[in-house]
């Protein structure tokens, strides 16, 4: 079975500190991995997307992930949080052998301090 | 401009009544689905639909039902079977390539809140 496991629910960091938003997932064969951020009462916009290709996969604002099979693991980081940065984020593992579904984590609420 | 498109932005039920939730897309996508979110849950699947005409059941159906008439809506009702209504609903797309081995993306909608009466 395939899971995902997001290791805080609340993450705070102060403006222009390095943010590290922990994902670890389970998988039977060669996953497909995501990462979404909610902003309140909005939907999910894609930030990046791992498809077996490079393991350090470059999203959008400033962004970044890195896929290590041997941790199982699909870390976000950024390297200066912004205060637009505040949101949840979903890591994300997709099953493709049914229908594209995707599982997802129950989230890490990020709060930037200034 | 591409996107999806929820309607409306919040709905109230009243006890016993069914309420239905739009999603539209105009990004040509075969593949739509619907989702809940409940604080501290992520998201669950409900229904997904690959192609017209053709839907299948997610892992928490019960209480909904969905069609999907036309490739670009996939609308969502909320019968009264379903006793615990109030949630976030989200509405997604993707495209399907036949064949195709890597993973695609799903796009989200803005999302329609439910709340009961």
């Amino acid at each position: 079975a395939q899971s995902v496991t997001q290791l805080d629910s609340h993450v705070s960091v102060s403006e222009g500190t390095p943010v590290l938003l922990r994902c670890n997932y389970s998988s039977s064969y060669s996953p497909s991995l995501f990462w979404y951020v909610q902003h309140p009462n909005k939907g999910l916009q894609l930030l990046l997307k791992y498809t077996s290709a490079a393991t350090l996969v470059k999203g959008i604002n400033g962004f970044e992930a890195e896929f290590k099979k041997s941790e199982t693991s699909f870390h976000l980081t950024k390297p200066s949080a912004h205060m637009s940065d505040a949101a949840e984020y979903f890591c994300v593992v997709s099953l493709p052998r049914q229908g594209n579904k995707l599982v997802f984590g129950a989230g890490t609420i990020l709060r930037v301090k200034s | 401009d591409g996107g999806i498109t929820q309607s409306p932005k919040y709905l109230f039920r009243k006890e016993g009544q069914n309420v239905t939730l739009s999603c539209e897309q105009n990004l040509n996508h075969d593949a739509m689905y619907w989702y809940r979110q409940d604080p501290g849950q992520g998201l669950r699947l409900i229904y997904y639909s690959q192609i017209v005409n053709d839907f299948q059941k997610g892992d928490i159906a019960e209480g909904y039902s969905v069609s999907r008439e036309k490739k670009e809506s996939f609308p969502l009702t909320v019968t009264s079977a379903q006793k615990n209504p109030t949630a976030f609903y989200l509405c997604a797309s993707s495209t399907r390539l036949a064949g195709a081995s890597y993973q695609e993306t799903q796009y989200f909608g803005p999302g329609t809140r439910l709340l009961v009466l």
